[in-house]
This record gives C-alpha cells, sequence and structure tokens, in this order.
C-alpha cells in the first residue's frame, strides 16, 4: 500500500463548481497533515494545513479523520485559477527529530470557463 | 514566504556527462535541505536530506554515488547527477527549512533532459 493515495483524477469541473478530493495515508504515526498546489512545470506551494478539528481558508476547507487516516479538500465556488494538481502530503518522522514528507501523485484538477 | 532558488532551470546534457544543480535559500539560514525528484505524473520523490556540514542522509533506493549532495554552508547545497542516463530525466526540486520542524520552502526546480 502506498504511503500517500490520492483520488487519481483527473477532475473538469465548471466554473462555480464544488469540487471535493480525498486522500488516505499508511503511516498511523504520521503528525502533520497538508495540501500543496502545484502548476504545471512549477514546484509545489502550500495551500493549507490540515487540523483534526477541520479548517477552513475562504473557498477551501480541509478535513482530517485520524481514526480513519483520511484527509480530504473541499473547493467551493471553484474558479479557473484554481486549476491545477492538488497534492496530499503527509509529514512524519524520519528518525531522531528529523521529520519528511511524503507527497501523494496528485488530482489534476481544471475548471472550465 | 521564505524564497528558495534553484539554478540552473532547466539543463540538457548527454548521456555519460554530470551534471550540477544549486540550491540556495536566499533570505534565511536552512540547516537542512531536502533534495526531491519527480517524474511525469508522478509525486515527488524525496531522495535526500542534507544537514549543513554533514553527510547526506539518502531514501532507500537511491544511489549515494550517483548523486551527490553537498551542503558546505547554511545557505548553499548542491546535487551533481554522475554520468548522467536517459532514466536520469526529471524535474528536481530541492526544499530549505530554517529549524528543526519548521516549514519547507521549495525551490523552483531544475529540468534536466539527458540526451
Amino acid at each position: 500500500r502506498k504511503e500517500v493515495e490520492q483520488d487519481p483524477g483527473p477532475f473538469n469541473v465548471p466554473e462555480g463548481a464544488t469540487v471535493a478530493f480525498n486522500c488516505t495515508y499508511s503511516n498511523s504515526a504520521s503528525q502533520s497533515f497538508f495540501w500543496y498546489r502545484q502548476d504545471c512545470r512549477k514546484e509545489p506551494k502550500l495551500l493549507m494545513s490540515v487540523y483534526s478539528s477541520g479548517n477552513e481558508d475562504g473557498r477551501f476547507t480541509a478535513q482530517l479523520n485520524r481514526a480513519s487516516q483520511y484527509i480530504s479538500l473541499l473547493i467551493r465556488d471553484s474558479k479557473l485559477s484554481d486549476s491545477a494538481t492538488y497534492l496530499c502530503v503527509v509529514k512524519s518522522t524520519s528518525g531522531g527529530s528529523n521529520y519528511k514528507l511524503t507527497f501523494g501523485k496528485g488530482t489534476l484538477l481544471t475548471v472550465n470557463p | 514566504g521564505a524564497v528558495v532558488s534553484q539554478h540552473p532551470s532547466r539543463v540538457i546534457c548527454k548521456s555519460g556527462t554530470s551534471v550540477k544543480i544549486e540550491c540556495r535559500s536566499l533570505d534565511f539560514q536552512a540547516t537542512t535541505m531536502f533534495w526531491y525528484r519527480q517524474f511525469p505524473k508522478q509525486s515527488l520523490m524525496l531522495m535526500a536530506t542534507s544537514n549543513e556540514g554533514s553527510k547526506a542522509t539518502y531514501e532507500q533506493g537511491v544511489e549515494k554515488d550517483k548523486f551527490l549532495i553537498n551542503h558546505a554552508s547554511l545557505t548553499l547545497s548542491t546535487l551533481t547527477v554522475t554520468s548522467a542516463h536517459p532514466e536520469d530525466s526529471s524535474f528536481y526540486i530541492c526544499s530549505a527549512r530554517r529549524t528543526m520542524g519548521g516549514e519547507q520552502y521549495f525551490g523552483p526546480g531544475t529540468r534536466l533532459t539527458v540526451t
């Protein structure tokens, strides 16, 4: 089982649609969780952290369920500029006080006019 | 946010040659730098973690003699792909972290094509 698995996508939605991405992780000792966005041929950029209580940032809502090791991202009222690949990222310790980020494969979202 | 640069942004080289990629933290001192590789439509895969002044820690399956990492200062790490082959063609991304447990800041990546 892969460490971080995401919906394979791609997702094609019209402007204004609501779209949800799912992600599961295998390491129950994982400590922190994030969603990154990556535009074509660019580096990933942090979109938001994900907290157990759920958190919202404008049109974006992230949820975490530690019991089922599941993370989600909801985008409401999607814009053309939301078109990108969304990466689910999990942070876990890698020995001593070091940690590492493990990235999912990403889900490609295209928002159409 | 903090700024990390990479140089070059893209490079084309012949099979058998070596290529050096630089990663710099421009406005902070990075105690730790990370090197990732991303093949098309695949996830970023961590290759190695390097702490300033010490040897890099390589992930399983990454050849340390082929991918030489040097982190000689708090603002510069280099990755040298030695004797490059076409299968090494990929998007190489570095990231830097200021403190233990702090956020990682990613460089813009280097696209390597080996012909």
